[in-house]
C-alpha cells in the first residue's frame, strides 16, 4: 500500500515570496491533516480536512497560510507571503476515519516538505 | 491546555543496551501513540495503546499505558545503530476528534 505523498521535499524562498505544498494521502482515508514541525519540536497541527471539509484550523494563521482539498483526496497549502519564522517542516498525515476514534487516533505521515525562507 | 512532556530529552547509549523513555501529561489520555523520526522523514508510527495498563510490543520495542492514564513509557531493547533517531510520544486532544499533540521528543544516539 503507497503512503501519504507528499511534494516538493525542499523549497527555499525569500521572504515575502509565495510557496505551496501538495500532499496525496493513503487511498481511502478521508481525514488529512498538516503539521507544521519546527527544528527540534514536535510536529504542531495546521489544519484538519474531513474528505473535503475542514473540521479544525484553529492553528493556521489564516492571514498568510490558506489550504484546499477540493476533490476530498490531495491537498495544497500555501503560504502567501512567506516570513523568517514559517521555516520548518511541513508534514501531511492521513488516517481513515473521523468517528471511528480507534483509527482516527493512527496518523500515518508522509516525508514533509522542508522549506527555508532567507 | 494539555501538554506532554517526555524525557529525557536526548539519551547516548551502547550498542546493544536497553533504553527507557518516558512521556507524562497532566491531564487524562485515551491513546497513546508513539512514533519514530528519522532525519529527513516524517514520523513513522511505532506502538498505538489503547487501554490503561495496556502492554503492546513491536520486535524489541514495548510501549505501556500508565494506569493513571497520565503516562506511558517506550522501552527498547537490545538497542542496534538503525534505532538512532526521535521519538515522540503523542496523544489525541479530549473532545476535539483526531486532533493530535506531540511532546517534544526523545533524541537518541546509539554508539556501535
Amino acid at each position: 500500500e503507497a503512503g501519504v505523498a507528499q511534494s516538493p521535499r525542499y523549497k527555499i524562498i525569500e521572504k515575502r515570496q509565495s510557496v505551496a505544498f501538495w500532499c496525496n494521502p493513503i487511498s481511502g482515508h478521508a481525514t488529512l491533516y498538516w503539521y507544521q514541525q519546527i527544528l527540534g519540536q514536535g510536529p504542531k497541527l495546521l489544519i484538519q480536512f474531513q474528505n473535503n471539509g475542514v473540521v479544525d484550523d484553529s492553528q493556521l494563521p489564516k492571514d498568510r497560510f490558506s489550504a484546499e482539498r477540493l476533490k476530498g483526496v490531495d491537498s495544497t497549502l500555501k503560504i502567501q507571503p512567506a516570513k523568517l519564522e514559517d521555516s520548518a517542516v511541513y508534514l501531511c498525515a492521513s488516517s481513515l476515519e473521523r468517528y471511528a476514534d480507534r483509527f482516527v487516533n493512527e496518523q500515518f505521515f508522509g516525508p514533509g516538505t522542508r522549506l527555508t525562507v532567507l | 491546555g494539555q501538554q506532554l512532556n517526555q524525557s529525557p530529552q536526548s539519551m547516548f547509549i551502547q550498542e546493544g543496551e536497553d533504553v527507557s523513555m518516558n512521556c507524562t501529561s497532566s491531564s487524562i489520555f485515551n491513546t497513546w501513540l508513539w512514533y519514530k523520526q528519522d532525519p529527513g522523514e516524517g514520523p513513522v508510527l511505532l506502538i498505538a495503546l489503547y487501554k490503561a495498563g495496556e502492554l503492546t510490543s513491536n520486535g524489541r520495542l514495548t510501549a505501556q499505558f500508565g494506569i493513571t492514564r497520565k503516562d506511558s513509557f517506550l522501552n527498547i531493547s537490545a538497542s542496534i545503530p538503525s534505532d538512532v533517531g526521535i521519538y515522540f510520544c503523542a496523544g489525541p486532544i479530549y473532545n476535539q476528534g483526531g486532533k493530535l499533540i506531540f511532546g517534544q521528543g526523545t533524541e537518541l544516539s546509539v554508539k556501535p
